[in-house]
């Protein structure tokens, strides 16, 4: 079974603060993707990467950036955690080939 | 660019009755159509996909979705729904040769009643 993990399931922050929200996939895929996700608004893609050491903006990356060092491990970093930064997020990896995105279980962050 | 629009954010239903979740799409080329389920507390699954082929596509629990190219629909259907039905449902989309990236829909929420 292919499983996506993320290290946290609930987060709490305070306004300011560095957030790192961790991302490990075992099926050797090359895309991974962050996305957040609001009631009414589904989900946006905030970064995405097609390998290691590569990233590319989403629709949304203001106020985040990413990390991809290993090819298993996708970080999403909110360099000074902002209250309308309190969502869902969701992790993805997947291949160009059969076109499915695998997705982690989320991780809901509060921000105060 | 491509985007898409899911037609009804809550639907109510009852068990066993039929359900149509609407989904429609633009876009400049040509795309690859997915419908995606999330249950409470839980991260999305895959439920079917549109590649290319047969433009009627099913899944494993009993529900389908048509691809209409000329209304640039791709509606997923269930003829008689169970309670286990109840989660968000999320339509997404993505272009030929637009790499991996797939552009979702605002969501769906079903809720099965006895």
């Amino acid at each position: 079974d292919v499983k996506v993990t993320q290290s946290s399931r609930y987060l709490v922050k305070r306004t300011g603060e560095k957030v790192f929200l961790e991302c490990v996939q075992d099926m050797d895929h090359e895309n991974m993707f962050w996305y957040r996700q609001d009631p009414g608004l589904g989900l946006r893609l905030i970064y995405f990467s097609y390998d290691v050491k590569m990233k590319e903006k989403g629709d949304i990356p203001e106020g985040y950036s990413v990390s991809r060092e290993k090819k298993e491990r996708f970080s999403l970093i909110l360099e000074s955690a902002s209250t309308n930064q309190t969502s869902m997020y969701l992790c993805a990896g997947g291949t160009g080939i059969d076109n499915e995105q695998f997705f982690g279980p989320g991780t809901r962050l509060t921000v105060l | 660019a491509q985007s898409v629009t899911q037609l009804d954010s809550q639907v109510p239903v009852f068990e066993e009755a039929p359900v149509e979740l609407r989904c429609n799409y633009s876009s400049s080329v040509s795309v690859y159509l997915f419908w995606y389920v999330q249950y409470p507390n839980q991260g999305l699954q895959l439920l079917l996909k549109y590649l290319s082929g047969s433009t009627l596509v099913e899944s494993i629990n009993g529900f389908e979705a048509e691809f209409n190219k000329s209304q640039t629909s791709f509606h997923l259907r269930k003829p008689s729904v169970h309670i286990s039905d109840t989660a968000e449902y999320f339509c997404a989309v993505r272009g030929y040769n637009q790499g991996g990236k797939l552009i979702f829909g605002q969501g769906t929420e079903l809720s099965v009643k006895p």
